[in-house]
Parts: structure tokens; C-alpha cells; sequence
């Protein structure tokens, strides 16, 4: 069964970084994109980010270019993102899903999904 | 305020058949296929529909999905208990080059 496992959440203050990581399991990870999805306190998702399946495509959400970076590991299996200059409005669960493809395209959809990693932005 | 517009509350009883929308633009629904994700309390979203009106393996036929110009309609018929929950359209922004989400729809089985 495919699985996605996402870490590396925590507090953070304003300003600060942090680096969330999801391990994929039980799927050719090298073969698919990957994207991060948000979802803050009682609110609904946002798309963050994706990366195609060999990391030479990313596309960012506006509400995080520049201060985010998706990248992946392939020999590792393993997913990440960079987040630097965290904001309060930057707190929420994070996703990671599998695409249906390499290159990420409109003709696609996400998943599975992770169970989540919490991020809170406060000082 | 999202991209995609869709109600923020349904309801239904046990049985009834109910329609959740989602109203976009040509650059995102006008242009390309809507996916339905279901996440139901405390759980990570799970996708539910995908190309405007494909199930998933394990999805039961009550759920379907179709789309005409730039709106989309997920319905739920022979409404259950189980079936509370959050549901989301979702679908690629052509103008934005980014993935677009309905504000989601909270489902309540009376």
C-alpha cells in the first residue's frame, strides 16, 4: 500500500525556518510528481507547491514564492520542503500527495495524501 | 476568497440524494478536469472523483461527478451517516499555473 509520511512540523517564531520532510513508501517514488497542500486551522486547503517527477519543474502557490522551496530526494524517497521567513498566516497542517504523473500537468490529481505535519507560527 | 466557489454548507437525510457545486472560470473548470476530494473529521483528504467523473477503486457508486462549462457537481445519493464530511473541487488555474480549491462544502446528514 502506498504511503506518505510527512515530519518535521513544530512551533516556530515569525521569521523563522523550518524543513518538513515526507517518506514515500511501497511506489517507484522516482517515477511521480509530488505536491504540498496546507490546510489552516479550520479552514480548507490550499495547494502550496509541486515538483515534477526528476525535480527539474517546481510551481509555488504566490502566498509562498521566494520564501519556499519543494525539492526531493530520489535515492532517499523522500520529499521536501523549505520554509524560511514563516508568517503567522503560514500556520497550518502540510500534506505531501502523490500525482498520477512525472511532470506536473492539468490532467492529474493527488493521490494518496499524507496523514499531515502541524506547522504553528507564533511567538 | 477562493478561486473555486462552492457552498459552504449542505445538508440531507438518510437516503436523499444531494448536489454539492463548484463554479469556476474558463482559465481553471472552462479548460480542464475537476477533481473531488472527501475529508471527513480529524482525517487527512482523500481523493473521491477524479477526471470530472471517475471513481476510484473502493468509492461506492453513490458518488458522482460531472461537469458542464465552467461549473461542477458532485452528488451524493443514498445520503449516509458516514458520508459527513468536508468536500473539495479541485482543478489546475491555467492563468494562475497553479492548483486551485473550492472553498470546500461541509456536508451534515441530519
Amino acid at each position: 500500500e502506498v504511503q506518505l509520511l510527512e515530519s518535521g512540523g513544530g512551533l516556530v517564531q515569525p521569521g523563522g525556518s523550518l524543513r518538513l520532510s515526507c517518506a514515500a513508501s511501497a511506489f517507484t517514488f522516482s517515477n511521480y510528481a509530488m505536491s504540498w497542500v496546507r490546510q489552516a486551522p479550520g479552514k480548507g486547503l490550499e495547494w502550496v507547491s509541486s515538483i515534477s517527477a526528476n525535480g527539474g519543474a517546481t510551481y509555488y502557490a504566490d502566498s509562498v514564492k521566494g520564501r519556499f522551496t519543494i525539492s526531493r530526494d530520489n535515492s532517499k524517497n523522500t520529499l521536501y520542503v523549505q520554509m524560511n521567513s514563516l508568517r503567522a498566516e503560514d500556520t497550518a497542517i502540510y500534506y505531501c500527495a502523490k500525482s498520477q504523473r512525472a511532470t506536473v500537468t492539468t490532467w492529474d490529481w493527488f493521490d494518496p495524501w499524507g496523514q499531515g505535519t502541524l506547522v504553528t507560527v507564533s511567538s | 476568497q477562493s478561486v473555486l466557489t462552492q457552498p459552504p454548507s449542505a445538508s440531507g437525510t438518510p437516503g436523499q440524494r444531494v448536489t454539492i457545486s463548484c463554479s469556476g472560470s474558463s482559465s481553471n473548470i472552462g479548460t480542464n478536469t475537476v477533481n473531488w476530494y472527501q475529508q471527513l473529521p480529524g482525517t487527512a483528504p482523500k481523493l473521491l472523483i477524479y477526471s470530472n467523473n471517475q471513481r476510484p477503486s473502493g468509492v461506492p457508486d453513490r458518488f458522482s461527478g460531472s461537469k458542464s462549462g465552467t461549473s461542477a457537481s458532485l452528488a451524493i445519493s443514498g445520503l449516509q451517516s458516514e458520508d459527513e464530511a468536508d468536500y473539495y473541487c479541485a482543478t489546475w488555474d491555467d492563468s494562475l499555473n497553479a492548483w486551485v480549491f473550492g472553498g470546500g462544502t461541509k456536508l451534515t446528514v441530519l
